[in-house]
């Protein structure tokens, strides 16, 4: 079975400048999300979807972060303009649905490294 | 308080012991949890789901404790290949701790 695609693996850009990530979750996967994760710490959920609705997107900063997941498999998310803090490592993962609110082992993608200059 | 926190330890710990780590959680809403593993600069891999009193997979055993609120996880016969950083997320709001690091010493 494939795992999570991501794309690209690493990307530097320069401050204000915009970019985009890619994901394709695992085929048949209702549950999609993006993650930031910072070194040395823990991934932080940016937002969740539910097919190509929006579960959570509390963490998102809606400023300047975008995403989306327009057929209910892929998704993009967009950051214009970059801020320095925001070199990180992006993170995708997605997970079955179980009829469960309480169900989320995830698959994680290999992740996109920000550097932002 | 952070929803979920974990001592970064690192938790140095000779090849063949035991070790063992707490992760503490603020939301008695959260239902269910997991324990990752996270090699360095990799994504993290699911290690174990932790359901009502704990789950047990071959060298690995975690515990959930309502009361006190908190999950560990137990490793035996540590192997070099243990090491690295686990973390562990509460399923309300999907909260990752900073991760437990594990260093298993020859």
């Amino acid at each position: 079975e494939a795992g999570v695609a991501q794309s690209p693996r690493y990307k530097i850009i320069e401050k204000r400048q915009s970019v985009a990530f890619w994901c394709n979750p695992i085929s048949g996967h209702a549950t999609l999300y993006w993650y930031q994760q910072i070194l040395g710490q823990g991934p932080k959920l940016l937002i969740q979807f539910q097919n190509n609705g929006v579960v959570d997107d509390s963490q998102l900063p809606k400023d300047r972060f975008s995403a989306e997941r327009l057929k209910g498999v892929d998704s993009t998310l967009k950051i214009q303009p970059a801020k320095l803090e925001d070199s990180a490592v992006y993170l995708c993962a997605s997970s079955p649905y179980r009829g469960s609110a309480n169900n989320y082992e995830q698959y994680f993608g290999p992740g996109t490294r920000l550097t932002v200059t | 308080r952070k929803e979920v926190e974990q001592d970064p330890g690192p938790f140095n710990v000779p090849e063949g012991a035991t070790v063992a780590f707490n992760c503490t959680y603020s939301n008695s809403a959260s239902q269910s949890f997991f324990w990752y593993r996270q090699d360095c600069r990799k994504e993290p891999k699911l290690l174990m789901s932790v359901y009502s009193s704990g789950n047990e997979d071959g060298r690995f055993t975690a515990q959930l404790n309502r009361a006190s609120q908190y999950i560990s996880l137990l490793i035996r016969d540590s192997k070099l290949s243990d090491s690295a950083t686990y973390l562990c997320v509460a399923s309300n709001r999907l909260a990752f701790g900073k991760g437990n690091q594990v260093v298993v010493i020859p």
